[in-house]
């Protein structure tokens, strides 16, 4: 079975301080793990994918299959950053995704 | 250019009626997904179509919940005696073909009184 968890449900931080949400996953292949985000009145969008290795936003997440973890990180927070932000696994022969539930970040101005 | 749309946007239905949402994909898009996403939760995968044929059906929670998109193009989810527990927001995704990013739509939140 493959599973995520997203420990924290609300992560407020101040603007300008570093961002961390956690991300820890359990499956038995090798997954593809991903970053979705939704800002306010917006619908669900692909923030980042760990195969791109790439920069979004500012946002870079790394895929640490010892620890089991690909936790989003940003060095500087803004306030346009605030959304929820769904860390999801997609393993198997076809397209199933299971997302985490969510962490709510909240940059304070 | 046209992102996947969904409809209704809203509906409320009185527990044990039939319901059916639609979703229109981006066009060109082979892969349509389904999910349900309960309030504070995540999006919980229902059904995923290739063309018009339901690959994966694991994720309908009873036989209550059908999914059918037989051009290969829309898609409809229908639910029937809906239950209390069936509230959601019910999202549509497609994307361009397998291993492709997938495009959410708006959802359609489903109210069972």
């Amino acid at each position: 079975a493959q599973r995520v968890t997203q420990p924290e449900k609300l992560l407020s931080v101040f603007k300008g301080a570093p961002v961390e949400l956690k991300c820890n996953y359990s499956y038995s292949g090798s997954p593809e793990l991903f970053w979705y985000v939704q800002y306010s009145r917006q619908r669900l969008q692909l923030l980042l994918r760990h195969i791109s290795r790439e920069s979004i936003k500012g946002f870079t997440a790394d895929l640490n299959k010892g620890e089991t973890s690909f936790h989003l990180k940003k060095p500087f927070a803004q306030e346009e950053d605030s959304a929820m932000y769904y860390c999801a696994l997609k393993g198997g022969g076809y397209q199933k995704v299971t997302f985490g539930t969510g962490t709510k970040l909240q940059v304070i101005p | 250019g046209a992102g996947v749309s969904q409809s209704p946007r809203y509906k409320v239905a009185k527990r044990g009626q039939d319901v059916a949402l639609r979703c229109d994909p981006i066009s060109g898009h082979v892969s349509l997904f389904w999910y349900q996403q309960a309030l504070g939760q995540g999006p919980e995968f229902l059904t995923y179509f290739q063309n018009e044929a339901q690959l994966d059906k694991s994720g309908l929670p009873s036989d209550r919940f059908f999914a059918e998109r037989p051009e290969g193009s829309v898609s409809t989810l229908k639910i029937q005696r809906t239950q209390q527990e069936d509230s959601a927001v019910y999202l549509c995704a497609s994307s361009y073909r397998y291993q492709e990013t997938q495009y959410f739509g708006p959802g359609t939140r489903l109210l069972v009184l």
